[in-house]
């Protein structure tokens, strides 16, 4: 079944204890990205990468980290969560076409910093 | 700063009715515009994508239009059912993936 797939699927967290959520698609989409949601914000683009090696910042990409090195994965890093990154955390994927941009999202992953 | 604004209060409507959301946008120059539904606790799902010279986009009851003058979208759900009950979510897609979502509209439909 063609899907993305993330874990944990909840977390909760003290400040500052580094953590990593993992993100893959078995589609061998090119594109793949990370979204937090927020009540009333919506989606905000924290990181994307259009393929291996290849990452680019957000609108609100502080804090985060991100990396590249296979096609399927892509994991988000919280070097050192803080209480404002308590939020419900998406990734997609998208295959790199002229004719299909749709984004496929993951189930997401509920993050409370404590 | 790049803005989108979709109608924040819910919209109600009766079964059978046609729905119409709103997204609106500023300071922006999208290469295309999606639009999603999500469902409470879950991803969003893609619905429809329009193109920055494309007027109208149909699929079955959906029907989306983009007018690059108004800097609008209009989404419509005809012949509506309590089962198309969700949040609608627009997105603006520029040039690279670089993706901007309205909060989104919840819609309700009564039975």
């Amino acid at each position: 079944e063609a899907q993305v797939t993330q874990n944990p699927r909840y977390l909760i967290t003290v400040t500052g204890k580094k953590l990593t959520v993992t993100c893959s698609q078995n589609m061998n989409h090119e594109y793949m990205s990370w979204y937090r949601q927020d009540p009333g914000l919506g989606l905000r683009q924290i990181y994307y990468s259009m393929n291996v090696e290849v990452t680019d910042k957000g609108d609100v990409p502080e804090g985060y980290k991100v990396s590249r090195k296979e096609k399927r994965n892509f994991p988000l890093i919280l070097e050192s969560p803080s209480p404002n990154q308590t939020s419900l955390y998406f990734c997609a994927s998208s295959p790199f076409s002229r004719s299909r941009y749709e984004q496929y999202f993951g189930p997401g992953t509920r993050l409370t910093v404590t | 700063s790049q803005k989108i604004e979709q109608n924040s209060e819910a919209l109600n409507i009766q079964e059978g009715k046609t729905a119409t959301l709103t997204c609106n946008y500023t300071n922006y120059s999208p290469a295309y515009l999606q639009w999603y539904r999500q469902d409470p606790g879950r991803g969003p799902v893609f619905l429809l994508l329009i193109r920055e010279n494309e007027k109208e986009k149909r699929k079955e009851r959906l029907k989306v239009t983009f007018d690059t003058t108004l800097k609008q979208s209009l989404f419509h759900i005809t012949a509506s059912q309590p089962a198309d009950s969700a949040t609608y979510l627009c997105a603006l897609v520029k040039g690279g993936f670089k993706t901007i979502f309205g909060a989104g509209t919840r819609l309700f439909v009564k039975a």
